[in-house]
């Protein structure tokens, strides 16, 4: 089962800030936050992925809570390509325990 | 440096017949996994091999499901006498070899499996 929640849908104006929060309370210490994303029936594609400290890279950042129970994926200028399902995983770095939940379903409209 | 490839993209089968999908990771990497996503759900995992070996099919059906990773070529998984409910897209992902926190997992496009 997914140790995560997330909403189920948000929308977002095209060329504002997408901000995407993700609860894991249950999260352990050597658990990572992981963000993929689903563009319409295509293969998940890996956006980041921290462990307590705030990370940033050419998609987008990730803001992670002091007590690590939940996080923030914030892209920064969303356009019409980033309308996605937005998963929010947390995992050791075992290879074999990616558990995908529902989701966000961000749209972002012009 | 390809992607992962999968195919078929999209593959037709009547309920009994066997379908075999087939996943090709990416240069270099020699772990696969194999996802199963029904419509409006997320993906659920089903797989996890290394060349020669399954090390983690806790998310295999335990029957007409198959997966195989051999030394030379792709990694086969296999469904014998499909019904219905195994309509769905079946991903396939791939991540280098070696443990530690940047073996994130680069996915193929799928195959969408139809049965009739």
């Amino acid at each position: 089962d997914a140790k995560t929640t997330q909403p189920t849908s948000m929308d977002c104006a095209e060329g504002r800030a997408a901000n995407l929060p993700c609860n894991h309370s249950t999260i352990s210490g050597n658990e990572y936050v992981y963000w993929y994303r689903q563009i319409h029936s295509q293969g998940p594609q890996y956006i980041i992925h921290g462990l307590k400290n705030n990370e940033t890279n050419e998609m987008a950042s990730l803001i992670i809570t002091e007590d690590r129970k939940s996080s923030t994926l914030i892209l920064p200028h969303a356009t019409l390509r980033d309308t996605a399902v937005y998963y929010c995983i947390v995992r050791v770095s075992d290879p074999n325990d990616m558990r995908f939940g529902a989701g966000t379903r961000l749209t972002v409209k012009p | 440096n390809a992607g992962v490839m999968q195919n078929p993209r999209h593959l037709v089968r009547r309920r009994g017949q066997e379908a075999r999908l087939r996943c090709s990771p990416m240069k270099g990497h020699s772990h696969v996994y194999w996802y199963r996503q029904l419509p409006e759900e997320g993906l659920k995992f089903m797989v996890y091999l290394q060349k020669e070996n399954i090390i983690d099919e806790s998310g295999m059906p335990k029957e007409r499901f198959s997966a195989e990773f051999p030394k030379e070529g792709p990694s086969i998984l296999r469904i014998q006498q499909v019904v219905r409910g195994d309509s769905a897209a079946y991903f396939c992902a791939s991540s280098p070899p070696g443990q530690g926190v940047y073996n994130e997992q680069f996915f193929g496009p799928g195959t969408r499996l139809t049965v009739l």
